[in-house]
């Protein structure tokens, strides 16, 4: 079965504070690895489609790459505004759902 | 920035009562889901619609569930028989291209009495 499992939970910077979030998958014929923003009593907001290892994708302070095994999520000098939780999910062959982690909640202060 | 809307933002039912959760799907997009997040929980795939019927389930979306696509433009999710367990948030998504994207509403908090 697909596993997404995303490390770690929570993760506390101060601004301008560069950092990792890691999100580690287990699927069968991977058919795209996605990044969601996630804020309090909202829907996740897309942000990037990773389809194939060796990929990057990048949008303002955030980078998001991937290997056949985990992908990253690079946050360069992060500002209070990119506090959220940050969402991973894959999508496997033969499926149209998407497999969410648990996710990593970031608190950047300023 | 086109959006996919939910109604209503909040819907507090009795236990065993139905209920209709409501969704408009951003409008040139062609695949349609749901999904649920219960409290502190990851969000989970219930069922995705394509071209008028469901095309794939999770084993959630048993027979108190059904989805449909009145018109052109709305996409509802109705719970016939709630329970206690069916409290959750629940997400529209849709996406145009398969495997595209998919672009989330901001829910609906079923809270079930």
């Amino acid at each position: 079965e697909d596993q997404v499992t995303q490390s770690p939970e929570a993760l506390r910077l101060q601004e301008g504070e560069s950092s990792s979030l890691n999100c580690s998958y287990t699927v069968s014929g991977l058919r795209g690895l996605f990044w969601y923003r996630q804020d309090p009593g909202k829907g996740p907001e897309f942000l990037f489609t990773l389809y194939s290892a060796g990929e990057e994708k990048e949008k303002e302070r955030l980078k998001a790459t991937l290997t056949k095994k985990e992908s990253f999520l690079h946050i360069t000098a992060p500002k209070p505004e990119d506090s959220a939780t940050y969402l991973c999910a894959s999508r496997g062959t033969g499926f149209q759902k998407l497999v969410f982690g648990t996710g990593t909640r970031l608190l950047v202060s300023p | 920035e086109p959006e996919v809307t939910q109604t209503p933002s909040h819907q507090v039912t009795q236990m065993g009562q139905e209920v209709i959760l409501r969704c408009v799907p951003i409008s040139n997009h062609l695949y349609f889901y749901w999904y649920r997040q219960i409290l502190g929980q990851k969000v989970e795939f219930l069922v995705s619609f394509y071209n008028n019927e469901i095309s794939e389930k999770s084993e959630i979306f048993d027979d108190q569930f059904s989805v449909e696509r009145p018109d052109g433009s709305n996409f509802t999710l109705k719970i016939r028989s709630t329970k206690l367990e069916d409290s959750a948030m629940y997400f529209c998504a849709s996406s145009s291209t398969d495997p595209g994207p998919q672009h989330f509403g901001d829910g609906t908090r079923l809270s079930i009495l």
